[in-house]
Formats: structure tokens, sequence, C-alpha cells
């Protein structure tokens, strides 16, 4: 079974702070991680993932996440924060043989002025 | 225009009826995916299909149905819709091949309230 975990419901941040949202992760073989936002009355867009490679991955507007395999860790980092980063944050996992994406529970970044 | 496109966006039934959701997508992906969201929840999927021909059940099948008409349209039936089928819905499309199959791509969401 694969699955992931979102320790937090909500991450406050003030603007220009660093902003650190958790996931860790849960598969059988190796895993394919990924970070999706979703903006108000809007899908999910596609931030960054981690196939293979490099543990830093570098992803859109600024976000990057890091890979821990030991720790089975994928946060999603950004050095300085915006408002407009607000937003619901969702880790997902896949390992190699799974058909389709296990989302996390999602978690709510409010970054203040 | 939208590349993955919703209808309705709201809907709003009653115990027992028949719905159709309807999901179509511009970007000429084989694989679509029916995933719906609650609170506290997360995405949750219900259907998935990798072409016109296939047809797999997600986590969350139960009291739901899909056609997939062509490679661009996939649509989600409920039979019979209840409460609990209360949420925001969400199709998603896919490229078939190497690693773009990993990158979703996904619709506006159909807000269904089921009364």
């Amino acid at each position: 079974a694969q699955s992931v975990a979102q320790p937090e419901d909500q991450v406050n941040v003030a603007e220009g702070n660093p902003l650190t949202v958790k996931c860790t992760y849960s598969v059988s073989g190796n895993p394919y991680l990924f970070w999706y936002v979703q903006y108000p009355n809007r899908g999910l867009q596609f931030l960054l993932k981690y196939i293979t490679g490099d543990n830093l991955v570098k992803g859109s507007y600024g976000f990057e996440a890091e890979f821990n395999k030991s720790q089975t860790s994928f946060h999603l980092k950004k050095p300085s924060a915006l408002v407009s980063d607000s937003a619901l944050y969702f880790c997902a996992v896949r390992d190699g043989s799974g058909y389709a994406l296990n989302f996390g529970k999602g978690t709510s970044l409010l970054v203040t002025p | 225009d939208a590349d993955v496109t919703q209808t309705p966006r709201n809907r709003i039934t009653k115990t027992g009826k028949r719905i159709m959701l309807e999901c179509s997508q511009t970007k000429g992906h084989d694989r679509m995916y029916w995933y719906r969201q609650d609170p506290g929840l997360g995405l949750r999927l219900i259907y998935y299909s990798f072409d016109v021909k296939d047809i797999n059940k997600g986590e969350i099948s139960d009291g739901y149905s899909v056609s997939r008409q062509a490679q661009a349209k996939f649509s989600l039936s409920l039979e019979s819709a209840i409460p609990n089928q209360t949420a925001l819905y969400f199709c998603a499309t896919s490229a078939g091949q190497g690693l773009k199959k990993e990158k979703l791509f996904f619709g506006s969401g159909t807000q269904l309230s089921v009364l």
C-alpha cells in the first residue's frame, strides 16, 4: 500500500519568512513523490516531483522540496513566502508499480502581510 | 479555453436521483481520472481510465460508474445519489507514456450537493 501523511492542517507564516509544509510517505518500493497546489475555486496544479536523482527538487513559483529517504519525508519549502502563496497544498505518492497517485489530506498555508 | 473542462460547475440534486458529471479535455492525453475532495480527507480516487477500452476502479468506486466515450471524454455517473456523495469532484488527465504520465492536469471541479 502507498500513502502520504500531512501532519499539519494549517501552516501560518509571515510574508518574507521561510516556509515548510511537511509530508511523510509510505510505499513498498521506490517512491514517486509530488506536490500540488490548489488555489480557491480552482483545480489542483502541479508544483514539483521527485522520481530519482538529486534529493533537492526545484519546482514552480520558487518552491522546492527535499527528499529524505531515511526519514521517509518530502517536505515542501520556500525561502521567502509571499501572500500569494496562500493556498491548499497536497502531497502525493505513487510506488513504481502503482496505477495512480494517492494524495494526502492537504495543508492550508496562510501567509500574512 | 481550459484544457480540462468539467460540467456542470455546480449541481444540487435530491436523494435517489441519477446524476452525470462530464469531463472533456483538449490535451490529447490518454489517461483520465475522477477524484472526489472532502474537507479533511484530501482527494480520493473514484475511477481511472488509461485508454478508451480500459476502465478501472479506484479506492471509492461504490455508488459510482463511469463511461469513456472517446479519448477526450470521461463521464462520472451517480446512479442513485445519496447525501454522503456531497463533495467536490475533480476530473484529471495525464499523458500515457514515460515520466509525463506522472503530471496530472485538473479541471476546475464540480461541486455536487445531494439533499
